[in-house]
């Protein structure tokens, strides 16, 4: 089981570029996540899907969407990127409810 | 006020010491408790779990929650440098959202 993968690891982008950050999962979760996590803020949730065919917004949903693809696979886009979305991108999932959240490995997002 | 507070640190100290990390919270309404581990460059990885008050216990690791004082705990007995890591408590609330403490960065010395 590779749990959850991210891709790309790393990117850099301009002021005003798009991009989407790609998250699977092969735990068979209902429930999926993406935070961001900036020095001393800790992890803030921006969206999640509590099971495929729903989304919710969470802390800080603005300039970014998001796509449930199927149960396994779940999308954060940026359209018009931001200095202040610098940051790194992390998605999780879980079975729903008070269930274990699992994280992937993370994206270095910098935008120029 | 943040629902959830910790000391970023780091807090650094000798291998083989007891360490004591922990988190304050304001609502009472919190049951569920978390600690997890994050080394550098990688995602957060569950290393407790605990339900309302009391203690649990997994090999070197002890976590206390005591819900009268809002306050959680966690115990690293004889420190490793592998235990260097930051360390994150998380709470869920009534939304089944976790809610996080900014993370404290512990090293172990040689």
């Amino acid at each position: 089981n590779a749990g959850v993968t991210q891709t790309p690891k790393f990117q850099v982008l301009k002021t005003g570029q798009s991009m989407t950050l790609q998250c699977a999962q092969d735990m068979n979760h209902n429930s999926m996540y993406w935070y961001r996590q900036d020095p001393g803020m800790g992890l803030r949730l921006i969206y999640y899907s509590a099971s495929e065919g729903t989304t919710d917004k969470g802390e800080v949903p603005n300039g970014y969407n998001v796509s449930r693809l199927n149960k396994r696979e779940f999308s954060l886009r940026l359209e018009s990127a931001a200095p202040s979305q610098t940051s790194v991108y992390f998605c999780a999932s879980s079975g729903g409810g008070t269930d274990t959240q699992y994280f992937g490995p993370g994206t270095r997002l910098t935008v120029l | 006020q943040k629902e959830v507070e910790q000391d970023p640190g780091p807090l650094s100290v000798p291998e083989g010491a007891i360490v004591s990390l922990n988190c304050t919270y304001s609502n009472s309404a919190f049951q569920y408790f978390m600690w997890y581990r994050q080394y550098s460059r990688k995602g957060p990885e569950l290393l407790m779990y605990t339900y309302s008050s009391g203690n649990k216990e997994d090999g070197r690791f002890t976590a206390q929650v005591d819900k009268s004082s809002k306050y959680i705990s966690l115990f690293i007995r004889d420190s490793q440098p592998s235990d260097s890591a930051t360390y994150l408590c998380a709470m869920i609330d009534s939304n089944y959202q976790l809610i996080w403490g900014a993370g404290t960065k512990l090293i172990i010395k040689p």
